[in-house]
């Protein structure tokens, strides 16, 4: 099973709304991921989880606040987003976070903030 | 070259032709290339990870070359069919521990 799910697939949320993406992945994988992938852009690293600990962060705004409760599940939650934020988020994992480790994605989240 | 580019933008061809596309990446401090089909309203698909200077590989009508010291690699498709058609990223594994995408070549097949 090389599946990477995520939930929901479309969110509209307003600009002081809380809400939360979710990720799962039941490979065994070690590192996780998040994305942010722009119309016509290519897709951006935001986070990256390895064994549960925070390991990059690529200088994402406080309005995004991962967290990854166990080794399958990783969540994003977002709270006071701005329409700038509206893109399709997508999950990862690998087995580690090493240079030669297919990473394995979820279809995404579309997420639209109004 | 500073990012990863991939050329061309988009690509359109007869059922049965065969194609390529080109990815461009920085050629110091190479560490991996990764390249991934990415078909509309699914998920991006891993198609191969490549570390070595003059790698070349294969997945059924789908194969690779890697060129790390003029920085580039090679993707071949061939007799392209329409189930084919997607947009084909590659990325660049940075120094800093992270994918750098290109901007990826949208093919099209038509039947």
């Amino acid at each position: 099973d090389t599946e990477v799910t995520q939930t929901p697939k479309h969110l509209v949320m307003g600009m002081t709304n809380k809400k939360s993406l979710k990720c799962e992945q039941h490979m065994g994988h070690r590192a996780m991921y998040w994305y942010k992938q722009k119309a016509k852009k290519p897709p951006e690293l935001m986070f990256v989880y390895s064994y549960e600990k925070l390991s990059i962060n690529e200088s994402v705004p406080s309005r995004f606040s991962p967290e990854c409760p166990n080794s399958s599940l990783l969540n994003l939650h977002l709270h006071a987003l701005q329409p700038e934020d509206s893109a399709l988020y997508l999950c990862a994992s690998s087995q580690w976070e090493g240079i030669a480790d297919t990473q394995y994605f979820g279809p995404g989240t579309r997420l639209t903030v109004l | 070259i500073l990012n990863v580019e991939q050329s061309p933008q988009s690509l359109h061809v007869q059922e049965g032709d065969s194609t390529n596309f080109t990815c461009s990446f920085p050629s110091s401090n190479f560490y991996a290339l990764h390249w991934y089909r990415w078909e509309t309203a699914k998920s991006p698909e891993a198609l191969f990870v490549m570390t070595l200077n003059g790698d070349e590989k294969k997945k059924g009508r789908i194969s690779a070359t890697l060129n790390t010291k003029e920085g580039y690699s090679y993707l071949y498709i061939k007799g392209s069919q329409p189930e084919d058609s997607a947009t084909y990223l590659c990325a660049f594994y940075n120094q800093g521990g992270k994918l750098i995408f290109g901007q990826g070549t949208e093919l099209s097949v038509k039947p």
